[in-house]
C-alpha cells in the first residue's frame, strides 16, 4: 500500500525559480526520506529527517517535518535545469530500513 | 567505485517462462531489497533481506522469490505465476537501520522487463 503522497503530481518551472513538493503520510513514522529519480534511472538519496526532527539542509535542499499534521515538504531553491526529475517521500514505520514510497512529483525545470 | 550493479538492462519474457533479475553490491551492505515501479507510479516491495540466508516478504511478493546466499548478491527470479510482470524493477542496498534512525537506500539502475 501507498503510505505517502505526493503533492503536486508534476509541477513545470523556470530556472532560478524555487521548488516545493509536499508529503503527506498516513501513520506514525520512524524517518522520512527523500529521493530523485531521473528518467529510466534508479534512485538517488537526497536527505532522512528523523521523527524528531523539524528541518534539515542540505545544499539547496531545506526538508520540514510536520509530525502533528503527518505532512513533510521539499524546496529546492534557485532550481536549475538538470534538476528535471521525479522526487519520491519515502517513510519507514517499522524499523529494519523497511520503506514505503510515495507516488512522487514530476519535477521540470525549464530554460 | 563502490555500487550497485543490476543486469540485464532489458529483459524479455515469453510466457510460462521463468526469468531471474542479478543485484550485485560492492557496499558491504547487510540489507537488500527488490521494488518493482509501473509508469507513473511509486515503487512497491517486493521482497527483502537484512542478512544473508534470510529474507521477507514485502507487498507484492506473490509470483516472485529470491535467495540470498552471498552478501553482495540478490538475485531476484519472476515466475511464470506472476501474470503481469511488465514492469522496472530496482535493487537497493543499505547499512542496517538500527533503532529507527533509518539508513539510506542505495539504487541500482534498473531491470526493464517485457512480455514478448
Amino acid at each position: 500500500s501507498q503510505q505517502g503522497e505526493e503533492d503536486p503530481q508534476a509541477l513545470s518551472i523556470q530556472e532560478g525559480e524555487n521548488a516545493t513538493m509536499n508529503c503527506s503520510y498516513k501513520t506514525s513514522i520512524n524517518n522520512l526520506q527523500w529521493y530523485r529519480q531521473n528518467s529510466g534511472r534508479g534512485l538517488v538519496h537526497l536527505i532522512l529527517i528523523r521523527s524528531n526532527e523539524r528541518e534539515k539542509h542540505s545544499g539547496r535542499l531545506r526538508v520540514t517535518l510536520d509530525t502533528s499534521k503527518k505532512s513533510s515538504s521539499l524546496l529546492i531553491t534557485a532550481s536549475r535545469a538538470a534538476d528535471t526529475a521525479s522526487y519520491f517521500c519515502a517513510t519507514e514505520t517499522g524499523g529494519g530500513n523497511k520503506l514505503t514510497f510515495g507516488t512522487g512529483t514530476q519535477l521540470k525545470v525549464e530554460l | 567505485d563502490g555500487g550497485i550493479t543490476q543486469s540485464p538492462k532489458y529483459l524479455f519474457r515469453k510466457e510460462g517462462q521463468n526469468v531471474t533479475l542479478s543485484c550485485e553490491q560492492n557496499l558491504n551492505h547487510d540489507a537488500m531489497y527488490w521494488y518493482r515501479q509501473d509508469p507513473g507510479q511509486g515503487l512497491r516491495l517486493i521482497y527483502y533481506s537484512q542478512i544473508v540466508n534470510d529474507f521477507q516478504k514485502g507487498d507484492i511478493a506473490e509470483g516472485y522469490s529470491v535467495s540470498r546466499e552471498k552478501k553482495e548478491s540478490f538475485p531476484l527470479t519472476v515466475t511464470s505465476a506472476q501474470k503481469n510482470p511488465t514492469a522496472f524493477y530496482l535493487c537497493a542496498s543499505s547499512a542496517p537501520g538500527t533503532g529507527g534512525f533509518g539508513q539510506p537506500q542505495h539504487f541500482g539502475d534498473g531491470t526493464r522487463l517485457s512480455i514478448l
